[in-house]
């Protein structure tokens, strides 16, 4: 059974472009969460699916960020127009079950502003 | 308000000592969930354990433990023996009604040969 994968591992950037990123959840698992985590820091909530259903938004996700689960099973998350406050370790998790189940954790993606 | 404190920032101890990482909530609700996860240098985040609030048994877990004192909000987490593979940044979280976890600061442990 595979964990959950993301992609790409790195990203750099230069400000104002815009990047996509992509989760890939343990199957079968119908919950995917995307989280933002900041050197020091423990992650923070973004959004969650259920199934292809966004079901809540951190006010952290500015109007810039946006989210799909299109076929319910893998993710993106875009950021339009990058700042450098954007440079942060993007972590997507999954789940399975309807509620207060383990998420387990990809590896994360790294992207840096310039 | 959802809270969750972990005082230790930093603790380095030498191997095969104990050591103990302290976690402290809040929150208003009488369900919820309290877990610990492990970030080695490599940046996954390891899952080690899933707790309720209405199950307060310690547990141990190899070289793990986990000691839930619902009356002082603490979730503290036990390493016995350290191994300097235990070096990582662990962290604490909750999670509550609304499904979302909040994670701690996290507490960098460094084992030192």
């Amino acid at each position: 059974d595979t964990g959950v994968s993301q992609n790409p591992r790195h990203k750099i950037t230069k400000r104002g472009q815009n990047v996509t990123f992509r989760c890939d959840p343990i199957s079968e698992h119908n919950r995917l969460y995307w989280y933002r985590q900041t050197l020091g820091q423990g992650p923070e909530f973004l959004t969650y699916f259920q199934n292809e259903a966004q079901l809540e938004k951190s006010r952290l996700l500015s109007d810039r960020f946006s989210a799909e689960r299109p076929k319910g099973s893998f993710s993106t998350l875009e950021i339009q127009r990058t700042e450098q406050g954007d440079s942060a370790m993007y972590l997507c998790a999954s789940s399975f079950g309807e509620s207060k189940e383990t998420q387990y954790f990809g590896p994360g993606t790294r992207l840096l502003v310039l | 308000a959802q809270k969750v404190t972990q005082a230790q920032t930093e603790i380095s101890v030498v191997e095969k000592e104990d050591v103990t990482l302290d976690c402290v909530y809040e929150t208003r609700d009488t369900t919820y969930y309290l877990f610990w996860y492990k970030q080695p240098p490599s940046g996954e985040l390891v899952f080690l354990i899933r707790r309720n609030s209405f199950d307060e048994q310690n547990e141990i877990s190899g070289r793990y433990s986990w000691n839930f004192q619902k009356s002082t909000s603490s979730f503290n987490f036990t390493i016995t023996a350290s191994h300097v593979v235990d070096s990582a940044v662990y962290f604490c979280a909750l999670e509550t009604w609304d499904d979302k976890v909040i994670f701690g600061p996290g507490t960098s442990l460094s084992v030192i040969p």
